[in-house]
């Protein structure tokens, strides 16, 4: 147990809709890391949140959006879901943001019908 | 932009053998991690390298970072159903202000 958890588990939902994954971060660790994770394929790194400020953005689509709030959770939006967006959503957290590892949370599994 | 690769994509190895992969920044490192998941699972961390031509040992596991730290390697000796996953290395370029590139793993089978 990595400490980070992320809910649900497991999210079936159809295409234009809306959806919010959220995480929260091993205790005292400041810095939060959202990543996409499709079928056979690698780490995507979408966004990265530091003690409630954005702090580096990848490949993020404009349909989807994050934020972290005081208490340090983060919740990551998708909007206008497309087939495409079917993945697995990884949230990890890190003590700081300078390249110390990260713990990633078990993942969110996203399906769009 | 930084890229980081790595290879083989796939590897299928007999129980036993030695496993070894490969890593490539297009950019020089401030330091490289390297992570494993397992089938279903989530990435875990298994270890960072920072220093130049640094060498890491971890059980069956080296780890070895090169003197330029622009590649980084991961070998296990005598493979275990056990080490089955996708390893990546996660690597922080020394111009970035820390965003850590994955890149995209390398699948290993272990055949009993």
């Amino acid at each position: 147990d990595s400490g980070v958890t992320q809910t649900p588990k497991h999210l079936i939902t159809a295409t234009g809709q809306r959806v919010t994954l959220r995480c929260s971060p091993r205790s005292g660790d400041l810095s939060v890391y959202w990543y996409q994770q499709s079928l056979d394929q690698g780490l995507q790194f979408l966004i990265q949140y530091y003690n409630g400020e954005e702090r580096a953005k990848g490949n993020i689509l404009e349909r989807f959006s994050a934020q972290q709030f005081p208490d340090l959770h983060s919740e990551l939006n998708l909007s206008s879901l497309e087939l495409g967006d079917s993945a697995l959503y990884f949230c990890a957290s890190s003590i700081t943001g300078d390249g110390y590892e990260q713990f990633f949370g078990p993942g969110t599994r996203l399906t769009v019908l | 932009g930084q890229q980081v690769m790595q290879i083989p994509q796939y590897q299928h190895v007999q129980e036993g053998e030695d496993f070894t992969t490969y890593c490539n920044s297009s950019t020089t490192l401030s330091n490289i991690q390297w992570y494993k998941q397992r089938p279903g699972g989530h990435p875990v961390f298994l270890i960072q390298l920072v220093k130049s031509g640094e060498v890491k040992k971890q059980k069956r596991l080296t780890f070895q970072f090169g003197e330029a730290k622009k590649n980084s390697s991961l070998h296990i000796t005598a493979t275990q159903t056990t080490d089955v996953g996708t390893y990546f290395c996660a690597g922080l370029a020394e111009t970035s202000y820390d965003k850590v590139i994955f890149g995209p793993g390398t699948s290993l089978s272990v055949i009993p």
